[in-house]
């Protein structure tokens, strides 16, 4: 069964500094995986995907995440955060086989001025 | 957001109240899903509809009532709902299943009184 993990319930981070935000995944076969954001009182927004290719994936508002096969994680980044970023953000899977796309429960992201 | 729209935006109702949420989507999409949200947990898949043909229901009770009359639109119709049942719901759109992004609607806060 596909499965989405993101350990992390909170991160904090100061405005300037570089962000992670972690995300592991289970799924059989090779997986395509999202990253979304959502801000208060908002749907979700696409931030990035991994279908393939390149390991490293660049998406909107400067976030990237890099693919790790080994590891099986996708972990999102920012070189630099701004208090703008602050929201909830979610991974989520998919197999090839699949039709459903599995979410993460979300990481809350403070980034403080 | 005018990509995906849904209303009403906010929503309260007896429990042996009938009520229909409605999603529309303006991007030529061919695949629609109805998710919802609440508080501390992952999004829930409740309806995935693809071409108009619903194609997963994620045991969900009967009490929620799906449909899709074409391809740009989807309802959700309520029925002696429960107060867990108070969430908000989201719709969200993609091109087609596989690796397409899904793009949502801001959702419906719905609160079951």
């Amino acid at each position: 069964a596909q499965s989405v993990a993101q350990p992390e319930d909170q991160v904090n981070v100061a405005e300037g500094n570089p962000l992670t935000v972690k995300c592991t995944y289970s799924v059989s076969g090779n997986p395509y995986l999202f990253w979304y954001v959502q801000y208060p009182n908002r749907g979700l927004q696409f931030l990035l995907k991994y279908i393939t290719g390149d390991n490293l994936v660049k998406g909107s508002y400067g976030f990237e995440a890099e693919f790790n096969k080994s590891q099986t994680s996708f972990h999102l980044k920012k070189p630099s955060a701004l208090v703008s970023d602050s929201a909830l953000y979610f991974c989520a899977v998919r197999d090839q086989a699949g039709t459903a796309l599995i979410f993460g429960k979300g990481t809350t992201l403070s980034v403080s001025s | 957001e005018t990509g995906v729209t849904q209303t009403p935006r906010h929503l309260v109702m007896g429990m042996t109240n009938k009520k229909s949420l409605k999603c529309e989507q303006h991007l030529g999409h061919n695949a629609m899903y109805w998710y919802k949200q609440s508080a501390k947990k992952p999004l829930e898949l409740m309806f995935v509809y693809n071409f108009k043909e619903q194609t997963e229901n994620n045991s969900v009770p009967s009490r929620f009532s799906p449909e899709c009359p074409n391809s740009s639109h989807l309802f959700l119709h309520l029925h002696t709902l429960q107060p867990e049942d108070s969430a908000l719901y989201l719709c969200a759109s993609s091109q087609e299943f596989d690796f397409y992004e899904q793009y949502f609607g801001p959702g419906t806060r719905l609160t079951v009184t």
